[in-house]
């Protein structure tokens, strides 16, 4: 069955610390792969998107992500993590067969930042 | 720019009246709006698109004629939660889509309280 899997529930890392945040995806054909962040009150806010081409993605707020079509991953990456990353972090996916497809939604890492 | 907005944020009521949520988008129109349902701990789930002037799609589970969903311009979108009940307690977020497929804004959401 079609899946997308964020491994990793809670993370909690030291400010200033790097941070990669896990996702994996089962779909027969390469998605379209997203990463969101939502803030407690705010609604998701787009990272960065994968669709093709080169896999090493650049988003916004110094993230960046990593397509290995080897390992059906889309890891999310920031080299340096500061107090106000602190969220909940959602991997997302479209099938790319054809068609319009709805995005479906992992089920979310929370991310804690300690001083 | 790509603001969506919902009102209300938060609402209390009692069981068996019904709640009327509005999603805006402030800065752009939106052909198609997508309306989820978050669960404590839990991803966001689809529950239906609303597409401008025409029926809305909804997810398989998801009653029809409780969660009444009417797309009546390009900038606004409403879900009407009919004879709500306590089980239907839950945030609602609701999304537009921009230029560019698959690119969802997220309203902040609204957190239904039934009593």
């Amino acid at each position: 069955a079609q899946s997308v899997t964020q491994p990793d529930i809670h993370i909690t890392v030291s400010e200033g610390a790097s941070l990669e945040l896990r996702c994996n995806y089962s779909y027969g054909a390469t998605p379209y792969l997203f990463w969101y962040v939502q803030s407690p009150g705010q609604g998701l806010q787009l990272l960065l998107k994968y669709f093709s081409g080169d896999t090493l993605v650049q988003g916004i707020k110094g993230f960046e992500a990593e397509f290995k079509r080897s390992q059906s991953s889309f890891n999310l990456r920031k080299p340096s993590v500061h107090w106000s990353d602190a969220a909940e972090y959602f991997c997302a996916v479209v099938p790319n067969s054809g068609g319009y497809q709805k995005v479906t939604f992992g089920t979310g890492t929370k991310l804690q930042v300690i001083p | 720019g790509a603001v969506v907005s919902q009102h209300p944020s938060w609402v209390i009521c009692k069981s068996g009246t019904s709640v009327k949520i509005e999603c805006r988008s402030l800065d752009f129109q939106a052909t198609t709006m997508f309306w989820y349902r978050q669960f404590p701990k839990q991803s966001l789930m689809l529950m239906a698109t609303s597409n401008e002037g025409s029926k809305a799609t909804y997810e398989q589970g998801v009653e029809k004629d409780k969660f009444l969903i009417n797309h009546a311009s390009l900038t606004l979108s409403t879900l009407t939660v009919t004879s709500a009940h306590p089980e239907d307690s839950s945030f609602y977020i609701c999304s537009a889509e921009g230029e560019k497929a698959y690119e969802q804004y997220f309203g902040p959401g609204t957190r239904l309280t039934v009593t």
